[in-house]
């Protein structure tokens, strides 16, 4: 079993409102990740957890917060976000292992700030 | 820094046409090489990797060799079909480090 939930499967929140996504695996992998994804682009890495501990944080603001409570939730905590920020939230996890790197994605999260 | 360069899409192909999506990178070091695919309104999904030079990752007709004399990762099918129209993002990480790079990805689009 390769899957990775996330919930909410769609978000719609206003500029003041305070929301969470969230993130599940259950194939023992001790990685998570965060990306975002606008429209016709690539992933973007936000936040990387290895065995429950922030280990990469590619300068997102602070109005992302990333919270990792187990070694199987991940969550993005979110707090006055901007319009720009709508786009696709996807998680994903990995082994954190270098022969066992292959990181599986979630559905994602579409996001949409109004 | 380690990059990946994909062809511009789209690509249009008719049925049962054969497939190639060309893919290279610079990295440092050995890289593990990637194809992900994501269809309308989805996630990610892991189609094939390799983790060293001349293996040769496969799935669902879909095969891609990897190339460390020419730096490349060409994603191929010999038979597309119409549920094959996806984006295709090809993506290494390197050495010793969590991070994912990825292509800018190739919209494929095949017609019956």
């Amino acid at each position: 079993d390769t899957e990775v939930t996330q919930t909410p499967k769609h978000l719609v929140m206003g500029m003041t409102n305070k929301k969470s996504l969230k993130c599940e695996q259950h194939m023992g992998h001790r990685a998570m990740y965060w990306y975002k994804q606008k429209a016709k682009k690539p992933p973007e890495l936000m936040f990387v957890y290895s065995y429950e501990k922030l280990s990469i944080n590619e300068s997102v603001p602070s109005r992302f917060s990333p919270e990792c409570p187990n070694s199987s939730l991940l969550n993005l905590h979110l707090h006055a976000l901007q319009p720009e920020d709508s786009a696709l939230y996807l998680c994903a996890s990995s082994q954190a292992s270098l022969d066992l790197d292959t990181q599986y994605f979630g559905p994602g999260t579409r996001l949409t700030v109004l | 820094g380690d990059s990946v360069t994909q062809m511009e899409g789209p690509v249009t192909l008719s049925e049962e046409a054969f497939l190639t999506i060309n893919c290279t990178y610079t990295a440092t070091g050995y890289p593990s090489l990637f194809w992900y695919v994501q269809y309308p309104g989805e996630g990610l999904q892991l189609l094939l990797k390799a983790t060293k030079a001349d293996d040769k990752g496969s799935n669902k007709g879909f095969e891609a060799t990897y190339r460390k004399e020419t730096t490349s990762f060409h994603l191929e099918k010999g038979s597309v079909q119409v549920s094959d129209s996806a984006v295709y993002f090809c993506a290494l990480r390197g050495y010793n480090t969590d991070k994912l790079i990825f292509g800018t990805g190739t919209r494929l689009q095949v017609f019956p």
